[in-house]
């Protein structure tokens, strides 16, 4: 089956500082992948839809300044969230389409914490 | 758009005992697309079953079963004979054709099976 992965799968970092999430379809090009945010116990929320060699979609109430998607590649997608605050620690889910627009194929999940 | 309501949000049975996950769905697509999803304690989402709307005939993979019926608007889950290890958050998600294929989760229901 498809495979998708997510680097890195967790992180730690101060208040203020910019990290970088990659999302890779391993064994298949996607032209599309999804960004999902989960805070503890609740479900998970789409915050973007990232096509590549195009500019992402954002969900209403997502601040497309501080979380920059860039999909420079059939196989790349990447999640920067830019100065980071506690309010940002959450579990952050990519996935990509498949051949079909009703597949997607999950990541793993990165877990990110800010200090 | 689409929304997804699963109203249980904990359940709690004893090994061996049968228990069913709800789902009600609203949609103005014609074609649209349900999923169910197991999430367990690390996180990763486990890809469960997909059914389009064409499809009413229900589905049994060994323990699991689900049930689909278009005239309530629900998409049913039933764990037979349920196990420790089906312990995890449940989610049940939708994707209609005229909205490039975002999938959109309910709240998660998250079953607990004790021994």
């Amino acid at each position: 089956g498809a495979v998708v992965s997510q680097h890195p799968s967790r992180v730690i970092c101060k208040s203020g500082t910019s990290v970088k999430i990659e999302c890779r379809s391993l064994d298949f090009q996607a032209t599309t992948m999804f960004w999902y945010r989960q805070f503890p116990k609740q479900s998970l929320m789409l915050m973007a839809t990232s096509n590549e060699g195009s500019k992402a979609t954002y969900e209403q109430g997502v601040e497309k300044d501080k979380f920059l998607i860039n999909h420079a590649s059939l196989t790349l997608s990447t999640l920067t969230v830019t100065s980071a605050h506690p309010e940002d620690s959450s579990f952050y889910i990519c996935s990509a389409r498949g051949q079909f627009y009703n597949e997607q194929f999950f990541g793993p999940g990165t877990r990110l914490t800010v200090l | 758009a689409q929304k997804v309501t699963q109203a249980q949000t904990e359940i709690s049975v004893v090994e061996k005992e049968d228990v069913t996950l709800d789902c009600v769905y609203e949609t103005r697509d014609t074609t649209y697309y349900l999923f169910w999803y197991k999430q367990p304690p690390s996180g990763e989402l486990v890809f469960l079953i997909r059914r389009n709307s064409f499809d009413e005939q229900n589905e049994i993979s060994g323990r699991y079963s689900w049930n689909f019926q278009k005239s309530t608007s629900s998409f049913n889950f039933t764990i037979t004979a349920s196990q420790v290890v089906d312990s995890a958050v449940y989610f049940c998600a939708c994707a209609g054709s005229s909205n490039t294929g975002k999938l959109i989760f309910g709240q998660g229901t998250t079953l607990q099976v004790k021994p």
